[in-house]
């Protein structure tokens, strides 16, 4: 059982590039979202999914989209990368909003 | 405790010492709780959780306070132990969202000296 799996782990951009961060879960959750977290801070929400087609923004949704067309994958992109977007990304799944499982995170670098 | 800026609160603790570390939480309408381990270079990690109908919760070696009338939690962690080091996070999730929705305190880190 994997759990939560995201890819890649470490990636570095320019500015102005676009990517797609995987995401991919086999628990069967409903639940999926995306956080980023700077250092020394707590995880901020970007973009959540309560099922296969419903997307939802979070608390710092601008310059990342996502769809989600299965139960196991919810992908995050970033359109046009911007030294801001320079973090820590986390991918959570949950069964009803509980006890939210995260994968291993995906280190990003914009230069 | 939370904190604002780039320095994360930190508690130094005894090996085989309790530990507690609090969180104050925002929204008085949330109704789940739950406690985070988060080691160098990992994610997340569940530890305990609560519901709002509940006061107290006890696991293996940790124990979750939750106080709604100061919208205060504590995780209390018993005889601390060097693996114990990490930085613990608080996540709330507001009764009226259904979506998975934590949201999540800045965080405490932990050093346990042997």
């Amino acid at each position: 059982n994997a759990g939560v799996t995201q890819t890649p782990k470490f990636q570095v951009l320019k500015t102005g590039q676009s990517m797609t961060l995987q995401c991919a879960q086999d628990m069967n959750h409903e639940y999926m979202s995306w956080y980023r977290q700077d250092p020394g801070m707590g995880l901020r929400l970007i973009h959540y999914s309560v099922g296969a087609g419903i997307t939802d923004q979070g608390e710092v949704p601008n310059g990342y989209n996502v769809s989600r067309s299965t139960t196991e994958d919810f992908p995050l992109r970033l359109l046009s990368a911007a030294p801001s977007q320079t973090s820590v990304y986390f991918c959570a799944s949950s069964f009803q909003g509980l006890n939210a499982f995260f994968g291993q995170g995906t280190r990003l670098t914009v230069v | 405790g939370e904190s604002v800026g780039l320095h994360l609160p930190t508690l130094s603790v005894q090996e085989g010492d309790n530990s507690i570390i609090n969180c104050a939480y925002s929204n008085s309408a949330s109704d789940y709780f739950i406690w985070y381990k988060q080691e160098s270079g990992k994610g997340p990690q569940f530890i305990i959780d609560i519901r709002s109908n509940m006061d107290k919760r006890q696991g293996q070696r940790v124990t979750v306070l939750l106080n709604k009338t100061v919208k205060h939690l504590s995780l209390q962690i018993a005889a601390t132990q060097p693996g114990d080091s990490a930085v613990y996070f608080c996540a709330e999730r507001a009764v009226y969202n259904q979506g998975g929705k934590l949201i999540f305190g800045q965080g405490t880190e932990l050093s346990v000296k042997p």
